[in-house]
C-alpha cells in the first residue's frame, strides 16, 4: 500500500525558504500515471493546492504562489520536495503531501494530462513562520 | 485562479440525506469531468471520497455519492451518520491559465 510522509522543519523564519521533503513507499514515484503534489492548509482555513511535478521534472504551480515556489523531484530516493520562498507570517499552515491522478485527452488544443484527485495524502506536518 | 465556490456549513438529522453543492466556472467545473470531493476530521488529512464527478474510491461508503449540471457539482450523504460529522471540499483539474487544480471553500457537515 503506498504512503507518503512529509518531513521538514516546524519553524521557519520570515524572508527565509520553508524546504519540505516527501517521501512515498509502498510504490514507485516513477509512474506514468500520477503526479505528486503539495497542498497546505492555514490554520482554521481551506485547502490549498501549491503544486505538482511529474515524474520526469515536469511542474505546475498554482499561479498565486508560483513566484515563490520550487518543486522538484529525485526519483533515486523516491522523494520530492517543496520550497517556498521569501516567507511571512501567512504561509503558516499544515502542509501536505499527495499523490494526484494523471489524466489524459486529446481537444482541439492537442493533448493535455490534467491533474486529477489526490490520494492517498500524507499525515500533514505544521509549519511555523515566526521570529 | 478563485477557489470553488461551496456553502460555508450543511445540516442534517441521523438518516437524512444532504447534498452539499459546489460552484465554478466553464473552465473547471463545468468544462471537464474531473471533480473530486474530499472528506476531513479535525486534525486528520482529508480523504479523497469522490473522483471523476461520481466515482468511488475502493472503500467508501455508498451512502456518498456526487453529479454534476453544468457549472455546479453536488456531493449527497443519504442516510446521515455521525461519522459523517466533517469538513468536505470539492476540487478541480482547471484550464482557466496553465494546466492547474483548485479546491472549493469548504464545507462544514453537522449531524444534528
Amino acid at each position: 500500500q503506498l504512503q507518503v510522509q512529509e518531513s521538514g522543519p516546524g519553524l521557519v523564519k520570515p524572508s527565509e525558504t520553508l524546504s519540505l521533503t516527501c517521501t512515498v513507499s509502498g510504490g514507485s514515484i516513477s509512474s506514468s500515471s500520477y503526479y505528486w503534489g503539495w497542498i497546505r492548509q492555514p490554520p482554521g482555513k481551506g485547502l490549498e493546492w501549491i503544486g505538482s511535478i511529474y515524474y520526469r521534472g515536469i511542474t505546475y504551480y498554482n499561479p498565486s504562489l508560483k513566484s515563490r515556489v520550487t518543486i522538484s523531484v529525485d526519483t533515486s530516493k523516491n522523494q520530492f520536495s517543496l520550497k517556498l520562498s521569501s516567507v511571512t507570517a501567512a504561509d503558516t499552515a499544515v502542509y501536505y503531501c499527495a499523490r494526484q491522478a494523471r489524466g489524459d485527452y486529446y481537444d482541439s488544443s492537442g493533448y493535455s494530462a490534467p491533474l486529477l484527485g489526490f490520494d492517498p495524502w500524507g499525515q500533514g506536518t505544521l509549519v511555523t513562520v515566526s521570529s | 485562479q478563485s477557489a470553488l465556490t461551496q456553502p460555508a456549513s450543511v445540516s442534517g438529522s441521523p438518516g437524512q440525506s444532504i447534498t452539499i453543492s459546489c460552484t465554478g466556472t466553464s473552465s473547471d467545473v463545468g468544462g471537464y469531468n474531473y471533480v473530486s470531493w474530499y472528506q476531513q476530521h479535525p486534525g486528520k488529512a482529508p480523504k479523497l471520497m469522490i473522483y471523476d464527478v461520481s466515482n468511488r474510491p475502493s472503500g467508501v461508503s455508498n451512502r456518498f455519492s456526487g453529479s454534476k449540471s453544468g457549472n455546479t457539482a453536488s456531493l449527497t450523504i443519504s442516510g446521515l451518520q455521525a461519522e459523517d460529522e466533517a469538513d468536505y471540499y470539492c476540487s478541480s483539474y482547471t484550464s482557466s491559465s496553465t494546466l492547474s487544480y483548485v479546491f472549493g471553500t469548504g464545507t462544514k457537515v453537522t449531524v444534528l
